[in-house]
């Protein structure tokens, strides 16, 4: 595969389950990055990594947490959501990060609908 | 942050040009222009950049205000598949912050 994956592309869950949002990128980027697009809201971003190293938390809250194994993986790990944490989760990569103008190549997203 | 102002929609006939306005008047010596465009049920893909001068590339050509207040980005002739919300972003560093975009429609 090229580019970056998503996986799964959609997800129903209850409030006290515990899943999780897997992300690779097959571009060599040493930087990833995870975003939240609600319906009828801009895209926003939640967590960066530069080198498996969290650079930021946009102040998400802790129901959200992420890994990052490798520069080639992420995962968003979900437990306890809230209806309103329904969105699509779209993760993206850079070559890149520090002063970093390059593009960033976005995965397809993860529908997620909390029940 | 410094914000830019872009038209909600816009409407073009297939192979014709279309030609989409972005505001930014507090653009930072610094802020590159960055466009990118999401398809329906994609994920955002990136199509161009610059800082001063016009830049082309084989998506789309973006002409940059010689002030840098504003730019547009110009598709040559849109097709059916361009059909997309087109957002501008002004970059200094890795953080995008999206608005809400222009939702281009392509008529056949």
């Amino acid at each position: 595969e090229t580019g970056v994956t998503q996986t799964p592309r959609h997800l129903v869950m209850g409030m006290t389950n515990k899943k999780s949002l897997k992300c690779e990128q097959h571009l060599g980027h040493n930087a990833m990055y995870w975003y939240k697009q609600s319906a009828k809201k801009p895209l926003e971003l939640m967590f960066v990594y530069n080198f498996k190293e969290q650079t930021e938390n946009n102040s998400v809250p802790s129901r959200f947490s992420p890994e990052c194994p490798n520069s080639s993986h992420l995962f968003l790990h979900l437990h306890t959501l809230q209806p309103e944490d329904s969105a699509l989760y779209l993760c993206a990569s850079s070559r890149r990060l520090a002063g970093n103008i390059d593009e960033q190549f976005f995965g397809p997203g993860t529908r997620l609908t909390v029940l | 942050d410094a914000k830019t102002t872009q038209p909600n929609s816009m409407e073009s006939n297939e192979e014709e040009p279309v030609h989409l306005p972005c505001n930014h008047s507090t653009i930072s010596g610094t802020d590159y222009i960055h466009w990118y465009r999401q398809l329906p049920s994609q994920g955002p893909e990136y199509v161009i950049h610059g800082l001063t001068s016009n830049v082309n590339n084989r998506m789309a050509s973006l002409a940059i205000a010689e002030d840098r207040k504003s730019s547009t980005l110009i598709l040559h002739r849109a097709t059916l598949r361009d059909a997309a919300v087109y957002y501008c972003i002004l970059v200094n560093d890795y953080k995008l912050s999206f608005g809400a975009g222009t939702t281009v429609t392509v008529r056949a």
